[in-house]
């Protein structure tokens, strides 16, 4: 059975700051790692997904690694802004089931 | 283009009762995926439907059911309600085979 873990649980930096969430899984056999980010209520917004076979991805300030062997995928976030108050939400995709696994988040706040 | 929508927004029951939760998926998406955020456990799997199917079940009781019609929208069924089962409804929808899924803003069941 798969599981992820994100750490750290909580994150507040200053604005301008770069930062790194991390998030981990049991189960190297994955169809890929998805980011999302998910405001106070709200649903899930998707940020980046890897594919098994990639190493990367990037959107604009944000990057996304997957390193399959150690079970390891890290969302770094450049010259963060009060906008990226969120938590952000790692998953891990299940071949042939269509279904994510989830970690339980990192809540990030970011400091005018 | 509409995202995917889900009504209600909230819904307040008693133990004991039912609940039905809707959720539209995006136009041309034919997979629906539900999704339960309870608080302190994090976003888990419920349940997929494709093209009126049931395709695949999380870890969930048989009180938790749902369907997909013929215009690929989709209910979730929950009876028999409990306590424990106050939480953030997700649903999802996708191209089938698609790896990525949009979400819903979600539906907020409170059980008293």
């Amino acid at each position: 059975k798969q599981e992820v873990t994100q750490i750290p649980a909580a994150l507040s930096v200053p604005e301008g700051e770069n930062l790194v969430l991390n998030c981990s899984f049991t189960d190297s056999a994955i169809y890929n790692l998805q980011w999302f980010r998910q405001d106070p209520g709200k649903g899930l917004t998707s940020l980046l997904l890897i594919q098994s076979s990639q190493r990367e991805q990037t959107s604009g300030r944000l990057n996304a690694s997957l390193d399959k062997s150690s079970g390891r995928s890290t969302l770094y976030i450049a010259a963060s802004q009060p906008g990226d108050s969120a938590t952000y939400l790692c998953a891990a995709g299940s071949s042939g089931y269509s279904t994510l696994t989830f970690g339980k988040g990192t809540m990030l706040l970011v400091s005018p | 283009e509409a995202g995917v929508t889900q009504s209600p927004t909230h819904l307040i029951k008693t133990r004991g009762q039912q609940a039905t939760l809707r959720c539209s998926p995006i136009s041309g998406h034919t997979s629906v995926y539900w999704y339960q955020q309870a608080l302190g456990l994090g976003l888990q799997f419920l349940l997929w439907y494709d093209e009126g199917e049931e395709r695949n079940r999380g870890n969930f009781p048989p009180r938790f059911s749902g369907r997909q019609f013929p215009n690929y929208s989709s209910e979730l069924n929950v009876n028999a309600l409990e306590l424990e089962d106050s939480a953030l409804y997700l649903c999802a929808s996708s191209l089938y085979g698609d790896e990525t899924q949009y979400f819903g803003p979600g539906t907020r069941l409170l059980v008293l």
